[in-house]
C-alpha cells in the first residue's frame, strides 16, 4: 500500500456512542495531523502530531481525542459527539524538517444523529 | 492572523474555456503559497505552490503567479477539461506563524464543475 489510508470511509453515531477513526500512512513520513472539512467553511487543523509527539492542540473540544502510537498510525477516538460535528475528517502526512507538501487521506464522513 | 480570501463558487464552465480562480491572503510574513485540489470522494493533493513573490507554480497545465504588491495567487488555466471538475483550495504557510506544514491557513475552497 501506498499513501495515506483512513478507515472507516463513512460512519454514522449516535451521540452517546464512542467510535474510533483510524489513519495510516506509508509514506515515510514524521508528521501526522486531522483536519475537520465542514461545508461552506475552511478547513480547519485539529491536532498536529511530529515525531509522534502532539504539537498543535487548535481549541478542539474534549470529546475529541487523538493517539499517535507511531509515526505511521493516527487515531480520532470518539465519544458523546454532538450533531455539528458532522463532517469530513481528513488525515493528512508530511515531512516536516524538508517542509513536503502534506498528503491528504480519502477522509472519512461522520454523521452524528 | 493570517487568512485566505477565494472567489465564492461555484464556478460553471464548458469544456475548453478559461478558467481563473482569484485568491488573495493576508500575512504577517513573506508566506509560501499553495493550490490544492479535491476531486470527488478523495482528499485534498497539492497541485502546485510557490515560495517566494513573482515565482510561478504550474502543473497540469494550471498556473499560478505569486504577486507580493496585490497580496494574490490567482489560479488560472488557459483550457480546462471535464476531468478538472473539482474544489480547489487555496493556502498559505507563514514562516512568521513557526513555519512548518501545521501552520497552513486554507482558504474555503471553490468548487468548479466544466461541462462536456
Amino acid at each position: 500500500e501506498t499513501g495515506v489510508t483512513q478507515t472507516p470511509r463513512h460512519l454514522v453515531m449516535g451521540m452517546t456512542n464512542k467510535k474510533s477513526l483510524k489513519c495510516e500512512q506509508h509514506l515515510g513520513h514524521n508528521a501526522m495531523y486531522w483536519y475537520k472539512q465542514s461545508a461552506k467553511k475552511p478547513l480547519e487543523l485539529m491536532f498536529v502530531y511530529s515525531l509522534e509527539e502532539r504539537v498543535e492542540n487548535n481549541s478542539v473540544p474534549s470529546r475529541f481525542s487523538p493517539e499517535c502510537p507511531n509515526s505511521s498510525h493516527l487515531f480520532l477516538h470518539l465519544h458523546t459527539l454532538q450533531p455539528e460535528d458532522s463532517a469530513l475528517y481528513l488525515c493528512a502526512s508530511s515531512q516536516e524538517q524538508r517542509l513536503g507538501p502534506l498528503h491528504f487521506g480519502n477522509g472519512t464522513r461522520l454523521t452524528v444523529t | 492572523g493570517d487568512s485566505v480570501t477565494q472567489m465564492e463558487g461555484p464556478v460553471t464552465l464548458s469544456e475548453e474555456a478559461f478558467l481563473t480562480i482569484n485568491c488573495t491572503y493576508t500575512a504577517t510574513g513573506y508566506p509560501s503559497l499553495f493550490w490544492y485540489v479535491q476531486y470527488p470522494g478523495e482528499g485534498l493533493q497539492l497541485l502546485l505552490k510557490a515560495t517566494k513573490a513573482d515565482d510561478k507554480g504550474s502543473n497540469k497545465g494550471f498556473e499560478a503567479t505569486y504577486r507580493k504588491e496585490t497580496t494574490s495567487f490567482h489560479l488560472e488555466k488557459g483550457s480546462v477539461q471535464v476531468s478538472d471538475s473539482a474544489v480547489y483550495f487555496c493556502a498559505l504557510s507563514d514562516p512568521n506563524s513557526g513555519g512548518s506544514n501545521y501552520k497552513l491557513t486554507f482558504g474555503k475552497g471553490t468548487l468548479l464543475t466544466v461541462n462536456p
